[in-house]
């Protein structure tokens, strides 16, 4: 069954270093996001990306985040310099179509930053 | 701003029961989505709602959707152990309309299943 992989499973790093987190979406998905959920609490919306362009983002999604899709496969997910409160557990998803389907998630990248 | 609610936000009940999670939220929408989540885990789709009405069933669980009242509801029925997860209800968030939109979700509701 095809799924959403996301490396490295966990990542450490210290404040104030640049960070890369890494997804390979489903092959057929066009519409591709980040979510990420602090320690026990809820999950929260980053970024959405279509056609080659982020297509909304959220509050949380400052100049710090970036995203990319360097070649046909990967989506990647940066923080220019992480602080420690970006330390959460970060997922990719993917969806097929407009609204009709459920979003896909990976297994997500523990970042720690320290 | 769309608001998701869920209550109870934790909820510890004995195998063989039924109960009821209950999801509210603050914005017109006719799409909602269930998830479950294992600690650590990445969360798995359970449920599509898609229009008013919608009630889908999977095993001991069933979801339903009244986007008049903006409110849906998983219920549980004569629960195992295995069912204890934490369990989120989601919405297309009203930005630019259709897929390219994010999900809000709710707080989830952690379930445990004492045997």
């Amino acid at each position: 069954e095809p799924e959403v992989t996301q490396t490295p499973s966990h990542q450490v790093t210290q404040m104030g270093q640049e960070v890369i987190l890494r997804c390979v979406p489903i092959s057929n998905h066009l519409y591709f996001y980040w979510y990420r959920q602090i320690l026990g609490q809820k999950v929260e919306f980053l970024v959405s990306f279509y056609n080659n362009e982020i297509s909304e983002k959220s509050e949380i999604f400052d100049d710090q985040f970036s995203v990319e899709r360097p070649d046909g496969s990967n989506f990647t997910l940066k923080i220019r310099s992480t602080k420690l409160e970006d330390s959460a557990m970060y997922f990719c998803a993917s969806r097929q179509d407009r609204g009709f389907t459920e979003a896909f998630f990976g297994q997500g990248t523990r970042l720690t930053v320290v | 701003e769309l608001k998701v609610e869920q209550n109870p936000l934790f909820l510890s009940m004995q195998e063989g029961k039924n109960y009821t999670i209950y999801c509210n939220y603050s914005t017109t929408s006719d799409r909602l989505y269930w998830y479950r989540q294992d600690p650590g885990k990445s969360l798995e789709s359970l449920f599509v709602l898609l229009s008013n009405g919608a009630v889908k069933q999977e095993g001991r669980l069933m979801a339903s959707l009244d986007t008049k009242a903006r409110l849906s509801t998983l219920h549980i029925t004569a629960a195992v152990h295995d069912l204890s997860a934490t369990y989120f209800c989601a919405v297309d968030s009203p930005y630019s309309g259709g897929g390219a939109d994010g999900l809000t979700f709710g707080k989830g509701t952690h379930l445990i299943i004492q045997p």
